[in-house]
């Protein structure tokens, strides 16, 4: 079984609107941390967003916020006000696993988020 | 801001060549990470380690190979490339901020090797 998924391929969304880019997760690990990555066309992965399995709220960084639904094992991103900027491959991630273990994140697919003008 | 880099940001090879890719931060994190991506798809953990002397294999299995022998550098070697290789390669660091701890990795700019 797949442990993050990204259901959405490709996402457009017009400039200065919102969008929620869709991620879940499956674990039965119960402390474990969600990421979400931004790699623009130049390659690099940028950190955007965290989230921890204990954390009572949900994150939020400047126009990025993480709708955590634990129950359901999601993890959404929504970003606010989209610029073109934004346009980017998005890649939801999990860390499991207590201090002490490699923690290492598990990658989704990705999501292609075209903004448009 | 992360302080992570990698060398050569791009490399076009021919088969049979011996590669190194490497990768440096100046955060004094003790993780670090190598993961192999293939264009447009997901992260592979190829490598890892704990901080100095300390290397473990990745979920994807890689002829590649690793060292660690001073906490910020991390370099990569395949001995003999092949066009299987073909791939961006990321390097990524993390503190260990002990129980509790949020300990984000930070990525490098990634090499794009080519093998021809």
């Amino acid at each position: 079984a797949q442990k993050i998924t990204q259901t959405q391929p490709g996402m457009f969304v017009q400039e200065k609107e919102a969008v929620t880019l869709d991620c879940t997760y499956d674990t039965s690990d119960p402390s474990y941390g969600l990421f979400w990555y931004k790699q623009p066309s130049s390659g690099e992965m940028i950190f955007l967003i965290y989230q921890g399995s204990y954390d009572q709220q949900n994150a939020t960084e400047g126009r990025y916020s993480l709708n955590f639904q634990k129950a359901r094992k999601s993890a959404n991103l929504v970003i606010s006000a989209s610029q073109l900027g934004d346009s980017a491959m998005y890649f939801c991630a999990m860390r499991e696993g207590r201090m002490g273990s490699a923690r290492q994140l598990t990658f989704g697919s990705g999501t292609q988020l075209t903004v448009l003008p | 801001e992360a302080d992570i880099y990698q060398t050569p940001r791009y490399l076009v090879i021919g088969t049979g060549k011996k590669i190194t890719l490497e990768c440096s931060q100046t955060m004094g994190h003790d993780k670090m990470y190598w993961y192999q991506q293939d264009p447009g798809m997901e992260l592979h953990l190829i490598h890892y380690s704990y901080g100095v002397n300390s290397t473990e294999k990745g979920d994807l299995s890689s002829e590649s190979t690793v060292s660690r022998i001073r906490t910020e550098h991390f370099p990569l070697t395949l001995e003999s490339a092949r066009p299987s290789h073909t791939s961006q390669y990321l390097c990524a660091s993390s503190p260990d901020l002990g129980t509790g701890g949020r300990d984000t990795q930070y990525f490098g700019p990634g090499t794009r090797l080519t093998v021809l």
